[in-house]
């Protein structure tokens, strides 16, 4: 089944203590995406990635890492996390057609983070 | 800078009832709109993406429209059911800048049995 996943699906933790989520898609996209949900606010970009070792800032990336070693992973690292990161988080991808009007955008079922 | 907006933000019909809802944005240059459900706590589900060159697209009891030139896209719903209870949100890609899809801040549908 094409899918995009997230591990874990549900996390509590401290302010402070490292924590990475993972992102995994099957579908070889090229493009793949973090997004952060807030009540108020929409969703919004924090990271992309265009292919392998090509990543870049969206409109949130303070307080985040990314890493694209392969093609079909991408996970999102905390290194110090703050309580203003509870959120719930969405790995996304896409076939990245060169930017066409094909490029269809699918997303994963959602990380909730708690950060006390 | 793209602005996505949905209106109504909430919205409650009886069953049965045919619906639409609508979505607005700024900037016409883009590649692509796609209509997403949510439900509570849940991912995102893609509905429809209708390309920038299409008027319309459908599936199911579902149909979008895209009006590039006046920044306007409607969800219509056919038959509600309770089972459309959800969030519904539009997300359009703009040309120009980083691959990404700007939001909505969605509605939300409540269909009563």
């Amino acid at each position: 089944e094409a899918q995009v996943t997230q591990n874990p699906r549900y996390l509590i933790t401290v302010t402070g203590k490292k924590l990475t989520v993972t992102c995994s898609q099957n579908m070889n996209h090229e493009y793949m995406s973090w997004y952060r949900q807030d009540p108020g606010l929409g969703l919004r970009q924090i990271y992309y990635s265009m292919n392998v070792e090509v990543t870049d800032k969206g409109d949130v990336p303070e307080g985040y890492k990314v890493s694209r070693k392969e093609k079909r992973n991408f996970p999102l690292i905390l290194e110090s996390p703050s309580p203003n990161q509870t959120s719930l988080y969405f790995c996304a991808s896409s076939l990245y057609y060169r930017r066409s009007s094909y490029n269809e955008q699918f997303f994963g079922p959602g990380t909730r983070l708690t950060v006390l | 800078k793209q602005e996505v907006t949905q209106i109504p933000a909430a919205l409650s019909v009886p069953e049965g009832e045919n619906l639409v809802l609508n979505c607005s944005f700024t900037d016409s240059a883009i590649y692509n709109l796609q209509w997403f459900r949510q439900d509570p706590g849940k991912g995102l589900t893609s509905l429809l993406l209708i390309q920038s060159s299409q008027r319309e697209q459908t599936s199911g009891r579902l149909n979008a429209s895209l009006d590039k030139s006046s920044g306007r896209s409607t969800l219509y719903i056919a038959a509600s059911q309770p089972g459309d209870s959800a969030t519904y949100l539009c997300a359009v890609l703009t040309q120009g800048g980083s691959e990404k899809l700007v939001f909505g801040k969605g509605t939300k549908l409540t269909v009563n049995p």
